[in-house]
């Protein structure tokens, strides 16, 4: 089993709509969650962080921890096309390191 | 303030030949990590640093790379006999790790092509 894992997409969506990501991870211990997003050709850069059980928003991101089900998602309200790019999640583990999983690839559609 | 660098950002090398990548930290920040990302692809650990302690290399692919941070600052990774399967994006981050955010601030990457 991988330690941290999504669907790879790619996520089509239409312009206006909500975009749901989602990610599972193995390590019940694990301490705190991230969604960086990575344009194409681009460095991924962090959006949204939750350590949290519950929901964490910031704009039209919103970051939802459950730990019972090790399962983070993201959701992103009213999709523009500038949001089209791949969202990684990442998940800071009981012993300390920063997983990240394979990305899922969002395109939001005009 | 000065994000982290990395050098150089292109690097074209024929097989067999050793390659160096250079990553400059945010200063102050005592994890530092080297990632791999192939076209399409997600990111692939390769090694972490933190503090003084030992590395962790479990995610070096072969005996032919290796990474060494000097004084707790810049690191070097180091790729031996290079083979075209080592083609790819280099990804260094740094982060403050002894925070429960720990974010980590991605380099601009340093692109390999092995000829």
């Amino acid at each position: 089993q991988k330690e941290v894992e999504q669907n790879s997409g790619p996520l089509s969506v239409p312009e206006g709509a909500i975009a749901s990501l989602n990610c599972t991870y193995s390590d019940r211990g694990s301490q705190s969650f991230f969604w960086y997003r990575q344009y194409s050709g681009k460095s991924p850069e962090l959006i949204m962080f939750i350590y949290s059980n519950g929901d964490k928003e910031d704009g039209r991101f919103t970051a939802q921890l459950n730990k019972a089900s090790q399962y983070v998602s993201l959701l992103i309200r009213d999709s523009q096309p500038s949001d089209s790019a791949t969202y990684l999640c990442a998940v800071k583990t009981s012993y300390d390191k920063v997983i990240f999983g394979p990305g899922t690839s969002l395109s939001v559609i005009p | 303030g000065a994000g982290v660098s990395q050098s150089p950002s292109n690097k074209v090398t024929e097989k067999g030949k050793d390659v160096e990548l250079r990553c400059d930290p945010i200063s102050g920040h005592t994890a530092l990590y080297w990632y791999r990302q192939s076209l399409g692809q997600g990111l692939e650990f390769l090694i972490y640093f933190q503090g003084n302690s030992a590395p962790d290399k479990s995610g070096l692919p072969s005996d032919r790379f290796s990474a060494e941070r000097t004084g707790g600052s810049v690191s070097t990774l180091t790729i031996q006999r290079t083979q075209q399967e080592d083609s790819a994006v280099y990804l260094c981050a740094s982060s403050l790790a002894d925070t429960s955010q720990e974010t980590q601030y991605f380099g601009p990457g340093t692109r390999l092509l092995v000829l």
